[in-house]
Order: structure tokens, then C-alpha cells, then sequence
């Protein structure tokens, strides 16, 4: 079946510091591959998305790579900010179904 | 356009009773999916719609639970003979292309039920 595995969290870092979250994906065929993010108080947007083997998305200082032979999109930020501080959750969707399918998210905390 | 509106945001029931949920998504979005989260965990698929044919359900989406999208705009959820096993953040999200597509969803705030 389609599911989604990241790391657990919580991912304590100081400022400026690099960040990774681990999201590993078992699918059949071609997902679209999401990062959504959660602010405290807010719902669900999107950070970034790709939608085919090898593409990168983009957005705010994050990245994330769609790697089929290693069936990953890892997170990763260069220099994380106190306003970085939110739960992010990676997401499949697969080509067969119109949902999307979630991980359990991380809950990130970044300290001054 | 506000986003997507969901009413109420808080609600408490106890077992047994049933209770009915709203949304309202960005009006140009012919798609509408609702979601439940539990503490700690992602947002798990519901069901969806197009605009008012629901073409998906979760097998999560017991007897007791009923969506509808009457003339593709709003749409409820209804939960009949609530149980606790229910207390979840009920999501709602919609867009103009589905997620297989790479388009992006946009969620609600939530209704959060307690059912005590």
C-alpha cells in the first residue's frame, strides 16, 4: 500500500543552524510528493511540492529533492529561524487516488 | 476570498448524540475532501468530492458517517451515535485540481470534537 514515514520529533536546534527531517515514502506507480507545514494556531499550508523523479522543490529557504531510487523527499533548511518553529508533515499522492496521505509530522522548535 | 471556513471550530457532544459539521471552500474550487487528525498523528483521507459527486471514500468512513456537497459549493459531515473513539480534528480542504496532479489543497482551520 501507499504510506508515508518521517522522523519522529521533537528536532530541538539553535538558530541558524541546519535542519534535515527524514521522509522516507513506499508507493506504487508516480506520487506527487508535499511538504505541509503547521504553525501554532494556524491550518495546514504548503511548503513546497515535486511531482517527478529528481525534481526539487522550493520555498522560504527549504528544499526538499524527489529521490525515486531511494523513495525519499528529505527536508532540509540551511539556516533555521525562531519563526521556522511549527509541526511539518510530509505527504504522498498517488497516482491512482485523489488524497493525500500524510506522515505523522515533526514538530520542530528552534531556540534563540 | 478567505480560504476555506469551517463551522463550528470547537465542539463538545456527548456519546451518542449526533452532530453535523460545515464547510465552506475557496468558492472557485470545484474539489472538497474532509480529513481527520488525531493528537500527534497526520491528517488522515475522509472522503471526496467533485463538485457535488463524491468520488472517493475512506474506509475510515464508517456507517455512521455521512458527507454530502449539496450543489457543489458548502458540504457537511455528519457523525450519527457519536462515540469517544471520534475526538479527532475534523479537516477540510479543497482545490481546483487534485493532489495527484501536484496541485496544491487548501485546509481549513478545523472543527476540534470532544465527545465525552
Amino acid at each position: 500500500g501507499n504510506s508515508v514515514t518521517q522522523m519522529e520529533g521533537p528536532v530541538t536546534l539553535s538558530e541558524e543552524a541546519f535542519l534535515t527531517i527524514n521522509c522516507t515514502y513506499t508507493a506504487t506507480g508516480y506520487p506527487s510528493l508535499f511538504w505541509y507545514v503547521q504553525y501554532p494556531g494556524e491550518g495546514l499550508q504548503l511548503l513546497l511540492k515535486a511531482t517527478k523523479a529528481d525534481d526539487k522543490g522550493s520555498n522560504k529557504g527549504f528544499e526538499a529533492t524527489y529521490r525515486k531510487e531511494t523513495t525519499s523527499f528529505h527536508l532540509e533548511k540551511g539556516s533555521v529561524q525562531v519563526s521556522d518553529s511549527a509541526v511539518y508533515f510530509c505527504a504522498l499522492s498517488p497516482d491512482s487516488s485523489y488524497k493525500l496521505i500524510f506522515g505523522s509530522g515533526t514538530r520542530l522548535l528552534v531556540r534563540p | 476570498d478567505t480560504g476555506v471556513s469551517q463551522n463550528p471550530r470547537h465542539k463538545i457532544t456527548k456519546r451518542g448524540q449526533n452532530v453535523t459539521f460545515r464547510c465552506d471552500p475557496i468558492s472557485e474550487h470545484n474539489r472538497l475532501y474532509w480529513y481527520r487528525q488525531t493528537l500527534g498523528q497526520g491528517p488522515e483521507f475522509l472522503t471526496y468530492f467533485q463538485n457535488e459527486a463524491q468520488l472517493e471514500k475512506s474506509r475510515l468512513l464508517s456507517d455512521r458517517f455521512s458527507a454530502e456537497r449539496p450543489k457543489g459549493s458548502f458540504s457537511t459531515l455528519e457523525i450519527q451515535r457519536t462515540e469517544q473513539g471520534d475526538s479527532a480534528m475534523y479537516l477540510c480542504a479543497s482545490s481546483s485540481l487534485p493532489p495527484n496532479r501536484g496541485e496544491e489543497a487548501f485546509f481549513g482551520q478545523g472543527t476540534r470534537l470532544t465527545v465525552v
